[in-house]
């Protein structure tokens, strides 16, 4: 069974750092990794997927990269901004199935002005 | 973008009655749609996966006389909790995706207080 972990289960930075959320997975046969963003008692939004074959995706100031080989995934925020406060979720697929997600515990960011 | 709404965000019953919660992809229409769960500083399990027109399929260990799939069109799926427990006290987020499509639109989930 696919196991994703997330590492720190917490972070609390001040406004301006680059900072960086690592996800793991067990099973490195995944057609893809997903990040996601979720505020306090409220759904995800979704941030970036990358596909298998890709190494990498950006969106504004975030970069999320893949290795698949060696299971891992990193999500990079540059210049945090309290507004990123949230708990970031990565999230791989079941399988082939599309749509079932297995989920990491999330990290927990925190950033003061 | 593409939307999904959740009805109601937040619902108080009594120990002993069901509850409804409904998932509905507002601009377009949404072939499969998924249910999830949320415990307290735990990460999202999935519970059953819905498909329009047909019996949801549930994960290992989720009760499927228990919590109650409906997916009656291709907009909306319908979860419902039945002689609901404190231990079913929960937050209930459902996902839609797009036919063929990877991407995942979530909800903005429903918080379930069972007193």
């Amino acid at each position: 069974k696919q196991e994703v972990t997330q590492i720190p289960a917490a972070l609390s930075v001040p406004e301006g750092e680059n900072l960086v959320l690592n996800c793991s997975f067990t099973d490195s046969a995944i057609y893809n990794l997903q990040w996601f963003r979720q505020d306090p008692g409220k759904g995800l939004t979704s941030l970036l997927l990358i596909q298998s074959s890709q190494r990498e995706q950006t969106s504004g100031r975030l970069n999320a990269s893949l290795d698949k080989s060696s299971g891992r995934s990193t999500l990079y925020i540059a210049a945090s901004q309290p507004g990123d406060s949230a708990t970031y979720l990565c999230a791989v697929p079941q399988g082939s199935t599309l749509g079932r997600l297995y989920f990491g515990r999330g990290t927990q960011l925190t950033v003061w002005p | 973008g593409a939307v999904v709404s959740q009805h109601p965000s937040r619902v108080i019953c009594k120990s002993g009655t069901s509850v409804k919660i409904e998932c509905r992809s507002l601009d377009f229409q949404a072939t499969t749609m998924f249910w999830y769960r949320q415990f307290p500083k735990q990460s999202l399990m999935l519970m059953a996966t819905s498909n329009e027109g047909s019996k949801a399929t549930y994960e290992q260990g989720v009760e499927k006389d228990k919590f109650l799939i409906n997916h009656a069109s291709l907009t909306l799926s319908t979860l419902t909790v039945t002689s609901a427990h404190p231990e079913d006290s929960s937050f209930y987020i459902c996902s839609a995706t797009l036919s063929g499509s990877y991407e995942q639109y979530f909800g903005p989930g429903t918080r379930l207080t069972v007193t």
